[in-house]
């Protein structure tokens, strides 16, 4: 089952706009990571942020943690066509073991 | 550094036959996870291996079976073949050096399976 979900179910912007993904879950975790996924490839790790951390930037990826209200923000800023994906947040709370929202289609137009 | 391998990339099955997915992790990685990708119910954790032991189990029947060596590559069997079990199995690996889980994992590309 997943644990959460994640919110828009798809998203539609151009390029040089910003994205913002939002993702909720149910459960006490350890991190939450967010990952993304090319046309049903495997899954390339964007950035992991741990439950005692609220805020990490990596390049034009910025995340958010709140742990109170259960939910994590994934930004990216200045997108481009290449960020065309999918992008899932993932909680871990038992060794690696990970359980990832429904996703968000992000589409970004040239 | 070599990313995680699986192998084979493609693969169809009958109902009724049994299948083996092989994954390679990167190198010096100790955990090893499986993940079944549908579109209907979305990724789903399997199992996780540690140094050569199950250390976490999905909601999976018993036909979902794996296993590590001691090189930590691991495999993946499925018995029984149905329809439903038509997915990406994906494969990751992580470093947890500390045995403490709380890691990163490393995505392999996927063994799409198609059950005729």
């Amino acid at each position: 089952s997943q644990q959460g979900e994640e919110d828009p179910q798809a998203l539609s912007i151009q390029e040089g706009e910003n994205a913002t993904m939002n993702c909720s879950y149910k459960t006490s975790i350890n991190n939450l990571q967010w990952y993304r996924q090319n046309s049903g490839r495997g899954l390339v790790h964007l950035i992991l942020i741990r439950s005692n951390e609220r805020e990490k930037h990596s390049g034009r990826l910025r995340v958010t943690l709140d742990t109170s209200k259960k939910s994590s923000s994934l930004l990216i800023t200045a997108s481009r066509a290449a960020d065309t994906a999918s992008y899932f947040c993932a909680t871990n709370n038992a060794g690696n073991m990970l359980t990832f929202g429904g996703g968000t289609r992000l589409m970004v137009k040239p | 550094k070599a990313g995680v391998t699986q192998t084979p990339r493609y693969l169809i099955k009958t109902r009724g036959q049994q299948v083996t997915l092989s994954c390679s992790p990167i190198s010096g990685h100790r955990s090893v996870s499986w993940y079944q990708q549908t579109p209907g119910q979305g990724l789903q954790f399997l199992f996780e291996y540690f140094s050569e032991t199950q250390r976490n189990k999905g909601n999976f029947p018993g036909r979902f079976s794996g296993r590590q060596f001691s090189n930590s590559r691991s495999e993946m069997n499925v018995s029984t073949l149905e329809l439903g079990d038509s997915a990406l199995y994906l494969c990751a690996s992580s470093l947890d050096r500390l045995r403490r889980g709380n890691t990163e994992a490393f995505f392999g590309q996927g063994t799409r399976l198609t059950v005729v």
